[in-house]
C-alpha cells in the first residue's frame, strides 16, 4: 500500500530546542493527523487537519496542511523531556476509502535534559 | 470513561498456534480497525470494519480473520498460517461520518515463541 514520507527518521535535541518534522506525498489529502506514541502504548491524537493552508495549535505544538494538500509539517517549541516519543503523521487520500488512513514511518524525537 | 480496551497487553503463543486478540469500545464508533506495528515502520491496516457483520480486508490480511458481531468488538485472530506473527498490534475506531478520526487501544505485543 501507499505510505507518507516522513522524515527525519530520528531527531537528537537538547531541552528547550525547538523541533520540526514533516510528510509529504504524491497524492492530494483531504485530512492530515498527527499522532504520538510512547513506548509500549498506542498513538495518542495530537492535532487533525482538514483544509489547505490550516495552522492549527496544541500548547507547544503547531501543524500546517500544506498548500499544495501533498505535506504537512508538526513543529515543537521550547521542547521539554517528555515530548520523547515516536510522532506520526496520517492522511486520508482525497477520494480514497472512507475512514481509512496512510501512516508514515514515524519520527523518533529523543531530547536531551 | 469512554475509550478502547484491548487485551491480554501481553500474549505468548508457540508456533502453529490461533491466538485470538480482544480489542472493544465504547465511544459508539461504528468503524473499527486492526492495525500491526513492527520496529521502525508505520502501521500497516490488517482489517477493517465500518458497520456490523461486515469487514473487508486490509493491506495485509493473509493469516489474520477477524468477525464484527457487536457494534463494540472487534477481535483479531492471528492463525498459525501468519508466518511471522510476533508484533505490536493496534486497534483504533472512528466515526463514519465527519471528520472519521481515528483513536487507537494501548496495543497488544504478540511475541511467537
Amino acid at each position: 500500500g501507499q505510505q507518507l514520507n516522513q522524515s527525519p527518521q530520528s531527531m537528537f535535541i537538547q531541552e528547550g530546542e525547538d523541533v520540526s518534522m514533516n510528510c509529504t506525498s504524491s497524492s492530494i489529502f483531504n485530512t492530515w493527523l498527527w499522532y504520538k506514541q510512547d513506548p509500549g502504548e498506542g498513538p495518542v491524537l495530537l492535532i487533525a487537519l482538514y483544509k489547505a493552508g490550516e495552522l492549527t495549535s496544541n500548547g507547544r505544538l503547531t501543524a500546517q496542511f500544506g498548500i499544495t494538500r501533498k505535506d504537512s509539517f508538526l513543529n515543537i517549541s521550547a521542547s521539554i523531556p517528555s515530548d520523547v516519543g515516536i510522532y506520526f503523521c496520517a492522511g486520508r487520500i482525497y477520494g480514497g476509502s472512507q475512514g481509512n488512513l496512510i501512516f508514515g514511518k514515524g519520527t523518533k524525537l529523543s531530547v536531551k535534559p | 470513561d469512554g475509550g478502547i480496551t484491548q487485551s491480554p497487553k501481553y500474549l505468548f503463543r508457540k508456533e502453529g498456534q490461533n491466538v485470538t486478540l480482544s480489542c472493544e469500545q465504547n465511544l459508539n464508533h461504528d468503524a473499527m480497525y486492526w492495525y500491526r506495528q513492527d520496529p521502525g515502520q508505520g502501521l500497516r491496516l490488517i482489517y477493517y470494519s465500518q458497520i456490523v457483520n461486515d469487514f473487508q480486508k486490509g493491506d495485509i490480511a493473509e493469516g489474520y480473520s477477524v468477525s464484527r458481531e457487536k457494534k463494540e468488538s472487534f477481535p483479531l485472530t492471528v492463525t498459525s498460517a501468519q508466518k511471522n506473527p510476533t508484533a505490536f498490534y493496534l486497534c483504533a475506531s472512528s466515526t463514519t461520518s465527519g471528520h472519521n478520526e481515528q483513536f487507537f487501544g494501548p496495543g497488544t505485543r504478540l511475541t511467537v515463541l
